[in-house]
């Protein structure tokens, strides 16, 4: 069981939005940055937001990040078939004095 | 681009343990900390430790003290990962990553570089 929690799975058609949420608690989210990752079968993760909403370079606007409280959400926009994966959270957790990630969430683009 | 890379898939015996060494190829570690994470298989990823030689900080996942460690070697740009007394939870795909740094500012918990990904395969 992750201390944080996401939706096991999404779906939305191409071209369409999708949240993905992800919830934590004032140890963790509430006062720590959060990272999001997608993950390809087989692949390493791939870092998509850093610092709550932040893009490293190349990584289309499409994706979005935001932090609210001790939750935190991944917006992706104009769906596309290449963005099946699964979506992770992350952050530090200072009572644990670890990083923590999310249980994962698989999206399908349908 | 700096990327790392890592060791080959390794195949234990329970009670023994494992190896892994991470080097950065086309430079070295940027920010001098190397993070690890594995993955089971059909699971997700789960935090192993890292290390920070410029602040002089090893932290280790709670369920893995005393069994696993995190060396770095700035001079040869190698980090290696050790775990003993390996059971067969201990069967994942372990990577190494470093974190993403802007400028000369990095935020050491979100991991911009990973390597490839060693798998570790505990069976008798």
């Amino acid at each position: 069981q992750s201390v944080l929690t996401q939706p096991p799975s999404v779906s939305a058609a191409p071209g369409q939005k999708v949240i993905i949420s992800c919830s934590g608690s004032s140890s963790n989210i509430g006062n720590n940055y959060v990272s999001w990752y997608h993950q390809l079968p087989g692949t390493a993760p791939k870092l998509l937001i850093y610092d709550n909403n932040k893009r490293p370079s190349g990584i289309p606007d499409r994706f979005s990040g935001s932090r609210s409280g001790t939750s935190a959400t991944l917006g992706i926009t104009g769906l596309q078939t290449g963005d099946e994966a699964d979506y992770y959270c992350e952050t530090w957790d200072t009572s644990l004095s670890a990083v923590i990630f999310g249980g994962g969430t698989k999206l399908t683009v349908l | 681009q700096v990327q790392l890379v890592q060791s080959g898939a390794e195949v234990k015996k329970p009670g023994s343990s494992v190896k892994v060494s991470c080097k950065a190829s086309g430079g070295s570690f940027s920010s001098d900390a190397i993070t690890w994470v594995r993955q089971a298989p059909g699971q997700g990823l789960e935090w192993v430790g890292r290390i920070i030689p410029l602040l002089g900080i090893s932290n280790y996942a709670q369920k893995l003290q005393g069994r696993v460690t995190i060396t770095a070697d700035k001079s040869t740009s190698t980090a290696h990962m050790e775990l003993t007394s390996l059971t067969s939870e201990d069967t994942a795909v372990y990577y190494c990553a470093s974190p993403y740094c802007s400028g000369t500012y990095c935020y050491y918990d979100s991991f911009d570089i990973w390597g490839q990904g060693t798998m570790v395969t505990v069976s008798s």
